[in-house]
């Protein structure tokens, strides 16, 4: 069962243009939602979070709108640029309870053509 | 050290060969996860260590796995009689205690491959 469904799987944007990521999940019970940024050969870095109690998040271009009744959440990269190629994984978790993890989904590779 | 260190970083095991993979987590960080990533599936959990408490085994895929973490600081993963199905990256990260809600610092990751 997989519980945090991200897509698309990758995605080409020009440069200066908007790169959405969605993610959709199903435990009703997760109050915490993080995305992570991964460059290759490196471990993924968390890049910007929310919890359910506001509807967006912004720091500088990344920004993350969250819709709770839909159970979905996105991340925008506005201007995007071309050190912005990665891959992205959304992730959630009972974050207010001790003793869980988050669960990611299964990443979306980000090229940004110069 | 500033960050999660893993070692080795690479490793190559014969099928059916035992393999120990390291992770030192950052000083003074509670919680240590280990997840595997291969091609395609993003990133799987494999086990959660917070503090004395049991670890969270859930995300084990069989008993060929196994991982302890010694005095809450440096931890290994197991797995025995590995199979090619086994290769991947395994990732190991480290954090604060989850009420504090911080992010996980993810090391570098050990890249098995099962011949």
């Amino acid at each position: 069962q997989q519980q945090v469904k991200q897509s698309p799987q990758s995605l080409i944007v020009q440069k200066g243009g908007i790169s959405i990521i969605n993610c959709a999940y199903e435990n009703t019970a997760f109050d915490y939602f993080p995305w992570y940024q991964q460059f290759p050969g490196k471990g993924p870095a968390l890049l910007i979070a929310i919890r359910p109690d506001v509807s967006e998040k912004k720091e500088g271009r990344f920004t993350i709108s969250f819709n709770k009744s839909a159970k979905q959440f996105s991340l925008h990269i506005m201007d995007s640029q071309p050190g912005d190629s990665a891959t992205y994984f959304c992730a959630a978790s009972r974050g207010h309870q001790a003793g869980t993890a988050l669960i990611f989904g299964k990443g979306t590779t980000l090229s940004v053509s110069s | 050290g500033a960050g999660v260190s893993q070692s080795p970083s690479n490793k190559v095991t014969e099928k059916g060969k035992d393999v120990e993979l390291r992770c030192d987590p950052i000083s003074g960080h509670t919680a240590l996860y280990w997840y595997r990533q291969s091609l395609g599936q993003g990133l799987e959990f494999l086990i959660y260590f917070q503090g004395n408490s049991a670890p969270d085994k859930s995300g084990l895929p069989s008993d060929r796995f196994s991982a302890e973490r010694t005095g809450g600081s440096v931890s290994t993963l197991t797995i025995q009689r590995t199979q090619q199905e086994d290769s991947a990256v395994y990732l190991c990260a480290s954090s604060l205690a989850w009420k504090d809600g911080t992010g996980y610092t993810f090391g570098s990751g050990t890249r098995l491959t099962v011949v």
